[in-house]
């Protein structure tokens, strides 16, 4: 099942506004990672972190791994409508695992 | 480049038909892995190939079949469909070490 919880399930914010997301999980994963799905599209990898504690940015987004490596949290900073869709997270324990998904952050934002 | 590419992208099937889902990769990973998407539930893993010539259960394989035709193609197929598998499925490829994965547009399937 499951592994991963992502808070919070959707979010409805104003343009302009920061937003701040989590994943955690009662396990540890080496990796963490980030994904955006588009409606009607795939998901798109946006961050990948490798090291406990590392902070890593793309643009508006902001991306940590956290210390005890049993969660991580993404921050997109002043929102615009193109970043509507839904955020997955994803952990990998170790290579040759499988990724495990956490269960996205359906993100909506008003103009 | 093409990607991951998925065909069809849109099936509608009755009880007890079958169908294969068809994906190609042009980016020369090792790794295939088909997905279904369905409301609330994320992401979770059917069949996954690591190299060409192995493939193994994910999470949900029941009911599934998959073959890793060479590098580039790895297909799922749905040998009786059920209406419980009607779902978005999604193709992806990458490096199994690093958990980066390129995924397809998706194939919507219904099963009524």
């Amino acid at each position: 099942g499951q592994q991963l919880n992502q808070s919070p399930q959707s979010m409805f914010i104003q343009e302009g506004e920061d937003v701040s997301m989590n994943c955690t999980s009662s396990s540890i994963f080496n990796t963490w990672l980030w994904y955006k799905q588009d409606p009607g599209e795939g998901p798109v990898l946006l961050i990948a972190l490798y090291k406990a504690g590392e902070l890593t940015s793309n643009g508006r987004l902001t991306a940590q791994f956290g210390i005890t490596r049993k969660d991580s949290f993404l921050n997109i900073s002043a929102s615009i409508p193109s970043d509507v869709g839904i955020y997955f997270c994803a952990g990998l324990r170790n290579a040759g695992n499988m990724l495990t998904f956490g269960g996205g952050t359906r993100l909506m934002v008003k103009p | 480049n093409a990607g991951v590419t998925q065909t069809p992208k849109f099936q509608v099937l009755k009880t007890g038909q079958s169908m294969t889902l068809q994906c190609a990769q042009d980016m020369n990973h090792n790794s295939m892995y088909w997905y279904r998407q369905d409301p609330g539930m994320g992401l979770r893993l059917i069949y996954y190939s690591a190299s060409e010539g192995t493939t193994d259960k994910g999470e949900v394989p029941n009911g599934y079949n998959v073959s890793r035709l060479n590098k580039r193609e790895f297909s799922l197929r749905l040998e009786s469909a059920a209406p419980s598998q009607t779902s978005v499925y999604f193709c992806a490829s990458g490096r199994v070490n690093t958990g980066e994965l390129f995924f397809g547009e998706g194939s919507r399937l219904t099963v009524l």
